[in-house]
């Protein structure tokens, strides 16, 4: 049963730290996003990759926040320095898109990593 | 822009009551729609899609319809479980080739025995 894992599950960390979240998509996938999800806000989309590309970042915070695919095993989101606001859980989700694909994309999501800033 | 606006909840049931979840959405076009549900401690999971008017996705029990006239996909399902307790997230996808997701702001269920 292929899924999409996260870590760490749960962070807690000091003002102006800095906070590096992982994230192992489904093997074969070659779409992978990143969501942060408030109570205030809901769930908002950071950033977003296509084989290892970044092609939307809009919505992260750029002076504090960064994405990367090192491979095609491994995605993090880094924030530093983390600020209280930053709380929240984040979450990774992976999907596959390809030419006949295009009614069979299902994005799935990993458990999330709890962050908690003081 | 596109958007998607789901019933407040919470939404308070008892086992074996009718559930229905309101979501109307804003696109231009023919956007695909997705209903997901987040399970206390976990992720997002598809529940159930639709991609074309008139098209009803189904799962678990869990039913909705693509209106186009209406703009509407409410989740129905005909007898809850105390297991269906979760939060219940309505979704739209523009275009093909692009995966973004536009959610709503997501419903809580509780069931009660």
């Amino acid at each position: 049963d292929a899924r999409v894992t996260q870590t760490p599950r749960d962070k807690v960390t000091e003002m102006g730290q800095e906070v590096t979240m992982r994230c192992q998509p489904i093997l074969g996938h070659n779409t992978v996003f990143w969501y942060r999800q408030t109570m205030m806000q809901g769930l908002e989309l950071l950033a977003y990759f296509r084989n290892r590309a970044p092609l939307d970042d809009s919505g992260m915070p750029k002076d504090r926040f960064s994405a990367e695919m090192p491979d095609a095993t491994l995605a993090t989101l880094k924030i530093q320095p983390s600020e209280p606001r930053d709380s929240a859980v984040y979450f990774c989700a992976s999907g596959l898109t390809a030419p006949g694909l295009a009614y069979q994309e299902t994005q799935y999501f990993g458990p999330g990593t709890r962050l908690l800033v003081l | 822009g596109n958007s998607v606006t789901q019933m407040e909840g919470p939404v308070t049931l008892s086992e074996e009551a009718f559930l229905t979840i309101n979501c109307t959405y804003t696109a231009t076009g023919y956007p695909s729609l997705f209903w997901y549900v987040q399970y206390p401690g976990e992720g997002l999971q598809l529940l159930l899609k639709a991609t074309k008017a008139d098209d009803k996705g189904s799962n678990k029990g869990f039913e909705a319809t693509y209106r186009k006239e209406t703009t509407s996909f409410h989740l129905e399902k005909g007898s809850v479980q105390v297991s269906d307790s979760a939060v219940y997230f309505c979704a739209l996808r523009k275009g093909t080739g692009f995966q973004k997701l536009v959610f709503g702001t997501g419903t809580r269920l509780l069931v009660s025995p």
